[in-house]
């Protein structure tokens, strides 16, 4: 069966304190792994696209990482602007996409 | 850069009536995706059209319908409202269905209905 799971469900950190998400999968012809990040009330922002084991992707703190069964959200040095629940979802062979529930990261000056 | 534009950002229905929700995908994006989003859960996948034909199809009730027109905006048309169709509802837009870089969905603001 098609799953996307998410760890932890919820992170505290305390400012310029790093720390990973997890995203582990199981699809059959996976196209795609997307991270975004959702505030409250408002509609998930696109953060990184990764489409093969081994491929890295940054982008300001962040760093998304991908496996042929998980993908890494690194977090460097994080601010309180950086709280907010990140989504990971899967691009199925027939192009649809397979959400996790989502981690809620919340950083604390 | 244009993004994609949905209205109402807010509708408060009774239950058993109808409700529309439109969406205007980014310029040239060819595809819209719906989503429903309750409190605390992930998106779950609707309905999506490519080239104004359906072209995948979720967990969309038989009460719902949604159709994309000439001009590439989308309705998701909503009947019999129960209180359980309470979410929030995010339609997204992209450039093909390929899993190409142009396949990044972009989403808009969401559109909150209340079923009371």
């Amino acid at each position: 069966e098609d799953q996307v799971t998410q760890s932890p469900e919820a992170l505290r950190l305390q400012e310029g304190e790093s720390s990973s998400l997890n995203c582990s999968y199981t699809v059959s012809g996976l196209r795609g792994l997307f991270w975004y990040r959702q505030d409250p009330g408002k509609g998930p922002e696109f953060l990184f696209t990764l489409y093969s084991a081994g491929e890295e992707k940054e982008k300001e703190r962040l760093k998304a990482t991908l496996t042929k069964k998980e993908s890494f959200l690194h977090i460097t040095a994080p601010k309180p602007e950086d709280s907010a629940t990140y989504l990971c979802a899967v691009q199925h062979s027939n192009y649809q996409l397979i959400w996790g529930a989502g981690t809620k990261l919340i950083i604390k000056p | 850069a244009a993004g994609v534009i949905q209205s109402p950002r807010h509708l408060i229905k009774e239950k058993r009536e109808t409700a529309t929700l439109k969406c205007y995908p980014i310029p040239r994006h060819d595809t819209v995706y719906w989503y429903q989003q309750g409190p605390g859960q992930d998106p779950q996948f609707l309905i999506s059209f490519y080239e104004k034909m359906q072209s995948d199809k979720g967990s969309i009730p038989d009460r719902f319908s949604a159709q994309q027109f000439s001009d590439y905006h989308s309705e998701l048309n909503m009947s019999s409202l129960e209180l359980g169709d309470s979410a929030l509802y995010f339609c997204a837009s992209s450039l093909g269905r390929g899993g190409t870089g142009a396949n990044v969905l972009t989403f808009g603001a969401g559109s909150r209905l209340t079923v009371l």
